[in-house]
């Protein structure tokens, strides 16, 4: 069963529009989320993250926003620009629990047109 | 700046042969792990360790087996490669309150 999903395998947007990702997690122990993207032929990088004990996380472009009665997460970025077109993947941990490894969703491939 | 270094970008093998994916990183991480990516399906763990010699089971470890015995190296071995383990292998790693560093991965091509 899925823990971490991202339902919308992929995404378009205009050029200085915003860009919204969206996933959902499963499991209630998850206390830490991030943000990673990836180009093609590299591995991916890390953006953003939010603990549990926030709501909203900003990083210049990239926000993030946590509901954690809702167990949704999103990640904002404002303006959009073409070198943001790329796979972002969302993923999640339970940093309060020893032996645990971050899960990643499957993934949304956003493109932004100029 | 944390650098995780794949020892080989593409990589094709045969159908039953031994296969050993390295990664080393230069940042004094305790924690490397082990992932793969396939269309569709997302970043999958395979292993993880938390310190040398130690080694735990991801969600997909069928087929694999890890050798951790220096604390900056962390190897993947396929036992007998078969063509369901073509993909993208990537590693990563993490200490303290750092988020996971990746490696550029290995496209791994079994025929």
């Amino acid at each position: 069963d899925q823990q971490v999903k991202q339902n919308s395998p992929s995404l378009s947007v205009q050029e200085g529009r915003i860009s919204i990702l969206n996933c959902d997690y499963t499991n209630s122990m998850f206390d830490y989320f991030l943000w990673y993207k990836k180009y093609p032929a590299e591995g991916p990088t890390f953006l953003i993250s939010i603990s549990s004990i926030k709501d909203k996380n900003e990083d210049g472009r990239f926000t993030v926003f946590l509901n954690k009665s809702a167990k949704h997460l999103s990640l904002h970025i404002v303006p959009s620009q073409p070198g943001d077109s790329a796979v972002y993947f969302c993923a999640a941990s339970a940093l309060s629990q020893a032996g645990t490894a971050l899960i990643f969703g499957k993934g949304t491939t956003l493109s932004v047109s100029s | 700046d944390v650098k995780v270094t794949q020892s080989s970008r593409y990589l094709v093998k045969r159908t039953g042969e031994k296969v050993f994916l390295e990664c080393v990183q230069d940042m004094d991480h305790e924690n490397m792990f082990w992932y793969r990516q396939d269309p569709g399906l997302g970043l999958r763990l395979i292993y993880f360790s938390y310190d040398v010699k130690m080694k735990e089971k991801g969600d997909i470890p069928e087929g694999y087996s890890v050798s951790r015995e220096k604390k900056e190296r962390f190897s993947l071995i396929l036992e007998s490669a078969s063509t369901n383990q073509t993909s993208m292998y990537l590693c990563a790693s993490s200490g303290g309150d750092s988020p996971l560093h990746f490696g550029n991965g290995t496209r791994l091509t079994v025929t």
